[in-house]
């Protein structure tokens, strides 16, 4: 079975600051998809950023990129330029390929990012 | 993308109770989930619900205790049964268009005194 780790519960950066989510990852599948989600307060789960394990580019949505590191089956977030509105709880998650859009989603425990100002 | 309104986005229930979630996707969609967010916790998947067929469920959950219905290919519903504190959370329906997407709804946040 999959399981998704990210060891950080909280993490705390300034504002315009640089921060890294970290997040781990198993599984014996070669192919898969891994998200991040945010989720402020309101509850509303928002994908953040997406990446498929058989694309080797990192993805990249604005402020926002990945580190995907396959082999260590690491898929680290990194958040730039860092602004009030990104403070939310972060969620990794994973999804296999095999099925797409019929697979669950499999999530990681969290962490709770503040942003100071 | 597909736009998920789920309803109540939130109630107080008695113990012994029950609370009906519903969860209206403004498209067609196969699979419709719903997961349990425990206060400070991740989500943790119910059961998947495909329309005409029985729910699937997931390892420590049962029909009794939580009934889904998927009348159709836009709506589902869950039922929380004989409701106790420990099913205080938030309710999330999910929907995926493709394997690289998934909506959620905007959460039910249960709490039973």
């Amino acid at each position: 079975a999959q399981t998704v780790t990210q060891s950080q519960p909280e993490m705390s950066v300034q504002e315009a600051e640089t921060v890294t989510l970290s997040c781990t990852y198993d599984t014996s599948e070669s192919d898969y998809y891994l998200f991040w989600y945010k989720q402020p307060p309101s509850r509303q789960m928002i994908l953040v950023i997406r990446q498929e394990a058989y694309k080797q580019q990192n993805a990249t949505e604005n402020r926002f990129s990945v580190n995907f590191q396959k082999a260590a089956k690491s898929f680290s977030l990194k958040i730039s330029d860092s602004q009030l509105g990104d403070a939310a709880m972060y969620f990794c998650a994973y999804r296999s390929f095999y099925g797409g859009a019929t697979n669950k989603l499999i999530f990681g425990t969290g962490t709770l990012l503040a942003v100071q100002p | 993308s597909a736009v998920i309104s789920q309803k109540p986005s939130r109630d107080i229930c008695q113990r012994g109770t029950s609370l009906t979630i519903q969860c209206q996707v403004d498209s067609q969609v196969t699979m419709m989930f719903w997961y349990r967010q425990q206060p400070g916790q991740s989500l943790t998947l119910i059961a998947t619900a495909n329309q005409g067929s029985e729910a699937t469920y997931e390892s420590g959950f049962v029909i009794d205790k939580f009934p889904i219905s998927r009348p159709n290919l836009t709506f589902s519903t869950l039922t929380v049964s004989n409701m106790s504190p420990e099913d205080s959370s938030i309710y999330l329906c999910s929907v995926g268009l493709s394997a690289t997407e998934a909506f959620f709804g905007q959460g039910t946040r249960l709490t039973v005194v």
